[in-house]
């Protein structure tokens, strides 16, 4: 099993819909976990963290499910502005920092 | 304020020929680096990570390398490029769990 993994999608939204997507995580002494932000040909930027159950800044939802070992993001009201690539990241005790190979969302007008 | 520095932006190299891409991080001591390469359509494959000078963990066995000469420098190198070397070359700095990354190279074995 992959450490992350992810649904590279495209999702294709309209404009004002909800969408989300998850990411699996292998490692159960995952700590924190991260939600980054990658436009096309441009380097990743970070989006939100969750170090408990989830977290919510504006339109954005990160849900933790521990038992299950995933990640969720949770967009509302989609903008064409969120079409971009998602990556999440589980961080563990050590140095490493492996990335999951991101969901593409595309949100049409 | 932090900021990281990478170069060159773009870059195109013949089958065989030697590389060096360099990556500088400003207004922090001792940080963790990080290279990634991202192949068209994919996602982030951790290359080498480094915790202090001349330490180099090496996550990929390949045609790459990597060194640390001093304390805010992570250098990327090759001595002889393959056609599946093409890519985009991030380096990125991690500062307590959040990574900063450099706007990266866009790097084109031909």
């Amino acid at each position: 099993r992959k450490e992350v993994e992810q649904d590279p999608g495209p999702f294709n939204v309209p404009e004002g819909a909800t969408v989300a997507f998850n990411c699996t995580y292998s490692n159960s002494a995952s700590q924190s976990f991260f939600w980054y932000r990658q436009d096309c040909r441009k380097e990743p930027k970070l989006l939100m963290s969750v170090y408990s159950s989830g977290n919510e800044d504006g339109r954005f939802t990160a849900q933790l499910n521990r038992a299950s070992q995933y990640i969720s993001l949770l967009i509302r009201d989609s903008k064409l502005s969120d079409s971009a690539t998602y990556l999440c990241v589980p961080k563990g005790a050590g140095n490493m920092l492996t990335f999951g190979g991101g969901t593409r969302l595309m949100v049409k007008p | 304020s932090q900021t990281i520095h990478q170069w060159p932006a773009t870059l195109v190299q013949p089958v065989g020929s030697p590389l060096s891409l360099e990556c500088t991080v400003e207004g922090t001591s001792n940080p963790n680096l990080y290279w990634y390469r991202q192949a068209a359509g994919r996602g982030l494959q951790l290359l080498f990570y480094s915790v202090g000078i001349g330490q180099i963990s090496s996550e990929v066995p390949q045609n790459l390398s990597a060194s640390r000469p001093q304390d805010r420098q992570f250098i990327l190198s090759s001595k002889k490029l393959l056609l599946s070397d093409s890519g985009f070359y991030l380096c990125a700095w991690r500062w307590e769990v959040e990574a900063f990354f450099g706007q990266g190279t866009r790097l084109t074995v031909v």
